[in-house]
């Protein structure tokens, strides 16, 4: 049972274009969403996180949107750069603590120069 | 603070070996996960640690699988009698079990049974 879904395995866009990555998820228990880049032989690493008070939360050029009603949330590069070509996963768990993060199964990002 | 580390970054046994693998998380950071991560998709939950104690275990931690934190440090995952589809990167991470719960990742061990 996939809880957190990325139904896009990969995505290629231009250097200076919007990149906009999309997640859904299924547990209404969620509360508190991020999103992981990975480059390859590393791990991942944290990118930007939203709770599921807010609708939209910013930092430098990336933007991730919650849309609660909809169980779905969107993470926007812009503009996108050759360096941001990574695996990106989104990621949620409960802001409680003490509850596992799922992972979705991620979108490898081509930016071409 | 050099992050988390993870030892070996390789490993390649026969089926039916054990493997054991070395988790070093951030110092001051109380929890401690497992994950398995296999091509095309993304990390999977293995368990995870609050100090020393273990405190879930995914249902895809055969008991062939055992975890360890001793003192509330350092982490070991051993696999005991391994088969070819155990094959995947294992990776650590830790947090200070804060709100929002941002998870710093090591390098992970990538597994390879044949």
């Amino acid at each position: 049972d996939q809880q957190v879904k990325q139904n896009s395995p990969s995505l290629s866009v231009q250097e200076g274009r919007i990149s906009i990555l999309n997640c859904d998820y299924t547990n209404s228990m969620f509360d508190y969403f991020l999103w992981y880049k990975k480059y390859p032989a590393e791990g991942p690493t944290f990118l930007i996180s939203i709770s599921s008070i807010k609708d939209k939360n910013e930092d430098g050029r990336f933007t991730v949107f919650l849309n609660k009603s909809a169980k779905h949330l969107s993470l926007h590069i812009v503009p996108s750069q050759p360096g941001d070509s990574a695996v990106y996963f989104c990621a949620a768990t409960k802001n409680t603590g003490g509850f596992k993060t799922i992972f979705g199964a991620g979108t490898r990002l081509f930016v071409k120069a | 603070d050099t992050g988390v580390s993870q030892n070996p970054r390789h490993k390649i046994t026969k089926r039916g070996q054990n493997v054991t693998f070395r988790c070093d998380p951030i110092s001051e950071h109380n929890r401690l996960y497992w994950y398995r991560q296999t091509l095309g998709q993304g990390p999977e939950f293995l368990t995870y640690f609050q100090n020393e104690a273990q405190l879930e275990k995914s249902r895809l931690l055969s008991d062939r699988f055992s975890a360890e934190r001793p003192k509330g440090s350092f982490s070991t995952l051993e696999i005991q009698r391994t088969e070819q589809g155990d094959s995947a990167m294992y990776l650590c991470a830790s947090s200070l079990g804060q709100v929002g719960e941002k998870l710093f990742f090591g390098s992970g061990t990538q597994l390879s049974v044949l």
